[in-house]
């Protein structure tokens, strides 16, 4: 069974620092990978979507890499603002219905 | 812009009332998922649709049911409503295999 993890689960930072999140997944045969954020209390915004055959995606200050061989994706956030505080999730989709299974996310807080 | 849409943002209900969720989407998706999310138990697929009047167990079916009588709305029903589902209620959609999935704001039912 496809297991998601990241790490780690939370994680502060100063306003301007880079942020890096992890996620690995236990099986590699995935149709894609897609990183999502959650404001509290609310729900999910798409931020990334990475096709099984692609190595990176970017928007904006936002990059995301995945290594299917080994079962790894890092989201990079550039230059992070208190605006990026959230919890960040990650999700493989592994059958061809497009079902999620999601990591629990990482809360993240940028100290003005 | 893909747009899902809840019914509800928050829902109070008693026990054994039985009790619809509803979602909306307007981008002609094929696919449509109900999750609900749980504090360390993350998110977890209740049910899921590829089509009309077809329905796919998830993960945690128990005491749910769902109905999809057109494309674009997908229903989650609680037969006898009770506390253990108590949660946030998120719904989904994604248009083919590999395709991003795109969520709804969420409901937070409390069943008392």
């Amino acid at each position: 069974k496809q297991e998601v993890t990241q790490i780690p689960a939370a994680l502060s930072v100063p306003e301007g620092e880079n942020l890096v999140l992890n996620c690995s997944f236990t099986d590699s045969a995935i149709y894609n990978l897609q990183w999502f954020r959650q404001d509290p209390g609310k729900g999910l915004t798409s931020l990334l979507l990475i096709q099984s055959s692609q190595r990176e995606q970017t928007s904006g200050r936002l990059n995301a890499s995945l290594d299917k061989s080994s079962g790894r994706s890092t989201l990079y956030i550039a230059a992070s603002q208190p605006g990026d505080s959230a919890t960040y999730l990650c999700a493989v989709t592994t059958d061809s219905w497009g079902k999620l299974q999601f990591g629990a996310g990482t809360q993240v807080v940028v100290t003005p | 812009d893909v747009k899902v849409t809840q019914s509800s943002r928050y829902l109070v209900k008693r026990t054994g009332e039985k009790v619809f969720l509803e979602c909306v989407q307007d981008m002609d998706h094929e696919n449509m998922f109900w999750y609900r999310q749980d504090p360390g138990l993350g998110l977890r697929l209740i049910y899921f649709s590829y089509d009309v009047k077809m329905k796919e167990k998830g993960d945690i079916p128990e005491g749910y049911s769902v109905s999809r009588e057109k494309k674009e709305r997908f229903s989650l029903i609680l037969e006898s409503a009770s506390t253990n589902q108590t949660s946030m209620y998120l719904c989904a959609s994604s248009s083919f295999q590999g395709a991003e999935a795109f969520f709804g704001q969420g409901t937070r039912l409390t069943v008392v």
